[in-house]
């Protein structure tokens, strides 16, 4: 009964491919986010997505692409792979009513740029 | 803009009790979060204050002064399974949609 599901786990890849994270929930909520988590742990909120409609967009090179299929989905491409790419990228979504920022996490991508 | 200040690290022996401390710059403000982390895992949520005073769940206890902009996590008789990174996060102004700022993050570890 996985809340939210992130393929791949893992992805090495070379400078300059192109490559997609999806990320799925069943929690039925309505808000999807993209973070990314550096070498030291910073948490950084790069996406957020409701019902489908981009919301927040950080200042983030746009070689990211976010795209929303449905409220469930919400996945990250990635053209012209850089180094600085390299971290992991977790997904989230919340409830939009509910009155607490919780936010449920998928259990991360980790993304290695070679 | 948001800024959240909160210790690298901290350490404690098994069955101690530590708290870890936050306090943050926000223009408005909705609420402090706290997450765990555990090595390679997900940040999973513990606890939220949108008002003063402390919120307790079992072990775990969260505090919230807004007039001082602080807060804290208070982890009482600790576990070695306890030993994970720990972020306060905060909702500001024009984040209706739930945008969180989260700290660095504290690292706790647990002693035998």
């Amino acid at each position: 009964d996985t809340a939210v599901s992130q393929t791949p786990k893992y992805l090495v890849t070379q400078m300059g491919n192109d490559k997609s994270i999806k990320c799925e929930q069943n929690l039925g909520h309505d808000t999807m986010y993209w973070y990314k988590q550096d070498s030291k742990k910073f948490l950084k909120i790069m996406f957020s997505y409701n019902n489908k409609e981009l919301i927040i967009n950080e200042t983030v090179p746009n070689r990211f692409s976010p795209k929303s299929p449905d409220k469930a989905h919400l996945n990250l491409h990635i053209n012209s792979l850089e180094l600085g790419d390299s971290a992991v990228y977790f997904c989230a979504s919340r409830p939009t009513s509910g009155g607490t920022d919780t936010q449920y996490f998928g259990p991360g991508t980790r993304l290695t740029v070679l | 803009g948001q800024s959240l200040e909160q210790p690298s690290e901290v350490t404690a022996v098994e069955g101690a009790i530590v708290q870890i401390n936050c306090t943050y710059q926000t223009s408005g403000f909705y609420g402090l979060s706290w997450y765990q982390q555990h090595d390679g895992g997900a940040p999973t949520f513990l606890s939220y204050n949108a008002l003063d005073g402390l919120e307790e769940t079992g072990r775990f206890s969260s505090f919230l002064s807004r007039s001082d902009s602080y807060g804290y996590l208070l982890l009482q008789e600790l576990q070695m399974k306890d030993s994970a990174s720990y972020f306060c996060a905060v909702r500001g102004r024009g984040s209706t949609l739930g945008r969180l700022y989260f700290g660095r993050g504290t690292q706790l570890t647990v002693w035998p």
